[in-house]
């Protein structure tokens, strides 16, 4: 079974480009998360879908950030326009949703995005 | 306050010891707690959870939970160089969100 897979591995922009983040959880897994983490800090959640719903995005930084999950498979998290304090590595995780507080996360790679 | 709290280390012990790796939480109604080890540019991976007080043994890593001490803690027997990492405490909410602690690096010296 293929895991959590992340597309760009690595993405160097400057300061007011956008760029575009792909998640593509666990084949069958309803819920799919992003989290972030900057240099020298803890991996911070940003929000939660179950299937197309965000069902909670209150750790998105504002309004530059878009996630999407169209037909509840594979997510996107753009950035426009990006800015400095937004670098870091961006994780996508999904889980199953049977399991509540117990529910497993699955982590992908990551996206180490840098913004010049 | 943090809501998850570890030691950011160093941790260093000798290949074969027992590394011991502590977390702290502030919200006395959290249930779950996730411990994953993090390699260097690679995906955080799930050790172990637990959620009911006591221990929790899975060959080598033994969880421990206390909630009335607000404390989670494994304990890696017969640490060998390959586990060598960071390894990041979470608890999760009612909501799924999992809150992460700022992780621990240990390491294992042959």
């Amino acid at each position: 079974e293929a895991g959590v897979t992340q597309f760009p591995s690595h993405s160097v922009i400057e300061k007011g480009q956008t760029v575009t983040l792909r998640c593509d959880p666990i084949s069958g897994h309803d819920n799919l998360y992003w989290y972030r983490r900057v240099m020298g800090k803890e991996i911070k959640f940003l929000l939660h879908f179950v299937k197309e719903s965000k069902q909670d995005e209150s750790g998105m930084p504002n309004n530059r950030f878009l996630a999407e999950r169209t037909g509840g498979t594979y997510s996107t998290l753009k950035v426009q326009p990006a800015e400095l304090e937004d670098s870091g590595v961006y994780f996508c995780a999904s889980s199953q949703g049977s399991s509540g507080v117990k529910d497993t996360q699955y982590f992908g790679p990551g996206t180490r995005l840098t913004v010049l | 306050q943090k809501e998850v709290e570890q030691n950011s280390g160093p941790l260093s012990v000798p290949e074969g010891a027992i590394a011991s790796l502590n977390c702290t939480y502030s919200d006395r109604g959290s249930q779950s707690f996730f411990w994953y080890r993090q390699y260097s540019g690679k995906s955080p991976e799930l050790i172990m959870f637990i959620y009911s007080n006591g221990d929790k043994e899975d060959g080598r890593f033994t969880a421990q939970l206390n909630k009335a001490s607000q404390y989670v803690s494994l304990l890696i027997r017969d640490s060998q160089p390959s586990d060598s990492a960071t390894y990041l405490c979470a608890e999760i909410n009612q909501g799924g969100k999992l809150i992460f602690g700022q992780g621990t690096e240990l390491s294992v010296k042959p």
